[in-house]
């Protein structure tokens, strides 16, 4: 079964507000989950690294101050896109590393964001 | 060089045939090697992965590794118009002095009835 949930699947949002995504592990407690973005046609691109109760890692080129990760617990991690525009409409999914190799990588069912 | 290439495709075997997926990968310290299956829509599902070179099975899939020549291919035996998806590689590559999973473009792949 899924070991990765995100909320919501989907959402469409006017220009200029922000838009919360959570991400839960289901089965074990994840002290490191992955945020991607991929847009139509193109890769899955690696956003940031999002680490239980400290800052995010981000990659290169992602503004942090737009897209605010907090890992609050074990099991969650949100990812606010904020003053959302349309070229941040994407699909947005969340990972975790796996139990058995951590460089394995398990993915939730992603949630599909346009912005009008 | 891209990190992590693949052959767009779209690839399009009849039902019953095999179908071979390539990859190449810039790095040559990478350890780990991954196929993910992507359907239209949805998120990548991991369906095999593989570490050391030769041949990896599992049941239709065989993963092939070839680390001196920087190559990894994916192997669908029988295959199955529900095999239509698009295949993602995946690589571990040290970047900025940590590992990250560095994906191809994908290989759109059709099996016909």
């Amino acid at each position: 079964g899924a070991v990765v949930s995100q909320h919501p699947s989907r959402v469409i949002c006017k220009s200029g507000t922000s838009v919360k995504i959570e991400c839960r592990s289901l089965d074990f407690q994840a002290t490191t989950m992955f945020w991607y973005r991929q847009f139509p046609k193109q890769s899955l691109m690696l956003m940031a690294t999002s680490n239980e109760g400290s800052k995010a890692t981000y990659e290169q080129g992602v503004e942090k101050d737009k897209f605010l990760i907090n890992h609050a617990s074990l099991t969650l991690s949100t990812l606010t896109v904020t003053s959302a525009h349309p070229e941040d409409s994407s699909f947005y999914i969340c990972s975790k590393p796996g139990t058995g190799r951590a460089d394995t990588q398990y993915f939730g069912p992603g949630t599909r964001l346009t912005v009008l | 060089q891209k990190e992590v290439e693949q052959n767009s495709g779209p690839l399009s075997v009849p039902e019953g045939a095999i179908a071979s997926l390539n990859c190449t990968y810039s790095d040559r310290g990478s350890q780990s090697f991954f196929w993910y299956r992507q359907y239209s829509g949805k998120s990548p599902e991991l369906i095999m992965f593989i570490y050391s070179n030769g041949d990896k099975e599992d049941g239709r899939f065989t993963a092939q590794l070839n680390k001196a020549s920087q190559y990894v291919s994916l192997l669908i035996r029988d295959s199955q118009p529900s095999d239509s998806a698009t295949y993602l590689c995946a690589v571990n590559i040290l970047r900025g002095g940590s590992e990250k999973l560095v994906f191809g473009k994908g290989t759109k792949l059709t099996v016909n009835p």
